[in-house]
């Protein structure tokens, strides 16, 4: 069985805090992949990132940077220098090597205000 | 452009009434999925299909339907016997030739039992 969990249900930062958004996932699989969904208010998830388990580079994208780590089971999101325009709900989620199926967590809400 | 359409954005359904969501994509992917979303919790797979005229029970199966006659489209029944069916809808697609391939969304359908 997979499992994704976000312990953040709703975070609030000030405009230009650096903001981190956990997810930790459970698996029995040796190849999975890992990625990020931004859902802004008009309700469609935008794709952010997909990792593979083979892969535990960081990355970072602009403001955004992903820390995965298989030790612990987690693949954290940073955003640096929050802005209004980053308030949204942050699914994290997984699909299993061999799998169809993508498990999400229950989303983070993050608040950006001024 | 390329994309998911889902209509209609907004749906009202008297009590013991079906209810078509439609959903095309002309992105030519193999796999379509149907999730739910309710307030404060993640997306749960309702149903997904990997080729046409075949589909697979996701996790919430019980009260809907679907049918996958053409690759484009992945039209979802919300059966009388769904016993809460008022939520938002979520459509999504993916090409299984890639092996992390991402899912892309439409923007939503979100239906309301009066």
């Amino acid at each position: 069985a997979q499992k994704v969990t976000q312990a953040q249900t709703e975070i609030s930062v000030v405009e230009k805090e650096d903001v981190t958004l956990d997810c930790v996932y459970e698996t029995r699989d040796t190849t999975y992949y890992l990625f990020w969904y931004k859902q802004p208010p008009s309700g469609e998830l935008v794709f952010l990132i997909r990792r593979n388990s083979f892969d535990e580079q960081n990355e970072i994208s602009g403001r955004y940077s992903w820390n995965f780590q298989k030790s612990t089971s987690s693949f954290n999101f940073t955003i640096t220098a929050s802005q209004v325009v980053d308030s949204a709900v942050y699914f994290c989620a997984l699909r299993g090597g061999t799998a169809s199926k993508l498990t999400f967590g229950t989303g983070t809400r993050l608040q950006v205000t001024l | 452009d390329g994309g998911i359409t889902q209509s209609p954005k907004y749906l009202f359904r008297k009590e013991g009434q079906n209810v078509t969501l439609s959903c095309e994509q002309n992105l030519n992917h193999d796999a379509m999925y149907w999730y739910r979303q309710d307030p404060g919790q993640g997306l749960r797979l309702i149903y997904y299909s990997q080729i046409v005229n075949d589909f697979q029970k996701g996790d919430i199966a019980e009260g809907y339907s679907v049918s996958r006659e053409k690759k484009e489209s992945f039209p979802l029944t919300v059966t009388s016997a769904q016993k809460n069916p008022t939520a938002f809808y979520l459509c999504a697609s993916r090409n299984l030739g890639q092996g992390a391939g991402e899912l892309f969304f439409g923007e939503g359908s979100r239906l309301t039992v009066l």
